[in-house]
């Protein structure tokens, strides 16, 4: 079974401070992604990495960065936190090709900027 | 601007009846489409796909109807069941947007026992 795993299921910080958030995935995929979501808005997509050092943003990238320095793990980095990026991260992962299937998602990190 | 919508935020249907969930999108380039699950405090799980090739798929309880000229899919759960209680996202790709997923807002379905 693909499993995905999110380091921090519940995180409370203060703003300004630097945040990691980490996501690992056992099924050797290519592809990996960042999602926030919120009441009434869905998922978004904050960044996603199609092969290791690879970063492409998504619809929402600003305020975050991403690292990828192995293809098992996709951090998320949040520089200086503020309260509007209170929300619920999701890390998915998918395998290689274009269009070619479903995300398997983590958990969730619940993040909490005071 | 949401290219993908689920105009009903909530859904409530009684165990054994049908449950039908809506999605409509805009971007007619979108050819691959899915629902997820999502129950509260745990990621989105997926739960079936369809290609626009197709106008129908099927699994066990769960069938996606695609309409590419309306530009909308629905989700049947024939028979609902309690633990299909939970938040179900439809979402859609383009083969030229490599893989990136654009999702709906989510409807939270509701059975009834």
């Amino acid at each position: 079974d693909v499993k995905v795993t999110q380091s921090s299921r519940y995180l409370v910080k203060r703003t300004g401070e630097k945040v990691f958030l980490e996501c690992v995935q056992d099924m050797d995929h290519e592809n990996m992604f960042w999602y926030r979501q919120d009441p009434g808005l869905g998922l978004r997509l904050i960044y996603f990495s199609y092969d290791v050092k690879m970063k492409e943003k998504g619809d929402i990238p600003e305020g975050y960065s991403v690292s990828r320095e192995k293809k098992e793990r996709f951090s998320l980095i949040l520089e200086s936190a503020s309260t509007n990026q209170t929300s619920m991260y999701l890390c998915a992962s998918s395998a290689g090709g274009i269009n070619t299937g479903e995300l398997f998602f983590g958990e969730g990190s619940r993040l909490t900027v005071l | 601007d949401q290219q993908v919508k689920q105009n009903s935020p909530s859904l409530s249907v009684q165990e054994g009846r049908i449950s039908i969930l809506n999605c409509d999108y805009t971007n007619s380039m979108f050819d691959y489409f899915l629902w997820y699950k999502k129950y509260p405090a745990e990621g989105p799980t997926f739960l079936i796909s369809i290609s626009s090739i197709k106008d129908k798929n099927e699994d066990g309880r769960f069938t996606v109807f695609l309409n590419k000229s309306a530009k909308h899919l629905s989700l049947h759960i024939v028979p609902s069941q309690p633990g299909d209680s939970a938040v179900y996202f439809c979402a859609a790709s383009a083969y030229l947007t490599g893989n990136q997923f654009y999702f709906g807002t989510g409807t939270s379905l509701t059975v009834i026992p």
